[in-house]
């Protein structure tokens, strides 16, 4: 399998843009969650959705965030507009009750908003 | 609730020498317990879960951890460290297996030095 994949790897924008991180989950897997990783706060959970229902978006920090998943194979994290406090490493992840619950995290989206 | 601490933010080791990254943890429930990698500029990788089946847990790389109830603990350990293994370990705690409560440590950076 090729894993969870999010693209784009880097990005750097300006303030006040629009910014969307796109995931590619696990084939089968029925859970996919969005987190973001800085320096100050470690992992946070953003929002978690399962069978492409969003179950809970308590994590996603203001309305400039929001996430979708049109179908069971890609998600997008939108952000709009960016502001330079967005700036950290967003990851894609997904699991599978078949698989444990074991959580498969892709390799990140690096954003930097300036 | 649960809740998850790692001892140390930071380790360094020699090469060659034994690894230790001590995590403690506390949950109402039966957990599931993580430990995951992150190499620079990567994802989280699995390398070993507990899911109250065997007390010692072995991973990939080499690395273990034993899950005492006793002492609420899942520490890591190698036999012997490479330098390829300098990079973050998080420690994970799952309410009952969930995959959607996870609660992540605030990390452990380990250093090899040659």
């Amino acid at each position: 399998d090729a894993g969870v994949i999010q693209s784009p790897r880097h990005e750097v924008t300006e303030m006040g843009q629009e910014v969307t991180l796109r995931c590619k989950p696990i084939s089968g897997h029925d859970y996919l969650f969005w987190y973001r990783q800085t320096m100050m706060r470690g992992l946070e959970l953003l929002i978690y959705f399962n069978n492409n229902v969003p179950i809970d978006d308590s994590g996603m920090p203001e309305d400039r965030f929001s996430a979708k998943m049109p179908n069971a194979s890609f998600s997008t994290l939108k952000i709009q507009p960016s502001e330079p406090r967005d700036s950290a490493v967003y990851f894609c992840a997904s699991s599978s009750g078949a698989a444990g619950n074991t959580i498969y995290f892709g390799e990140g989206s690096w954003l930097t908003v300036v | 609730a649960q809740s998850v601490t790692q001892l140390d933010s930071h380790v360094s080791v020699s090469e060659g020498t034994p690894v230790l990254l001590r995590c403690n943890y506390s949950s109402s429930y039966s957990p599931s317990l993580f430990w995951y990698v992150q190499h620079p500029n990567k994802g989280l990788q699995l390398l070993l879960k507990y899911t109250s089946a065997a007390t010692l847990v072995k991973g990939i790389n080499g690395f273990e951890a034993e899950f005492k109830k006793s002492e609420t603990s899942f520490h890591l350990t190698k036999p012997s460290a490479h330098m390829s293994d300098a990079a973050e370990y998080f420690c994970v705690v799952s309410l009952s297996g969930s995959a959607r409560q996870l609660t992540f440590g605030s990390g452990t950076q380990l250093t090899v030095l040659p």
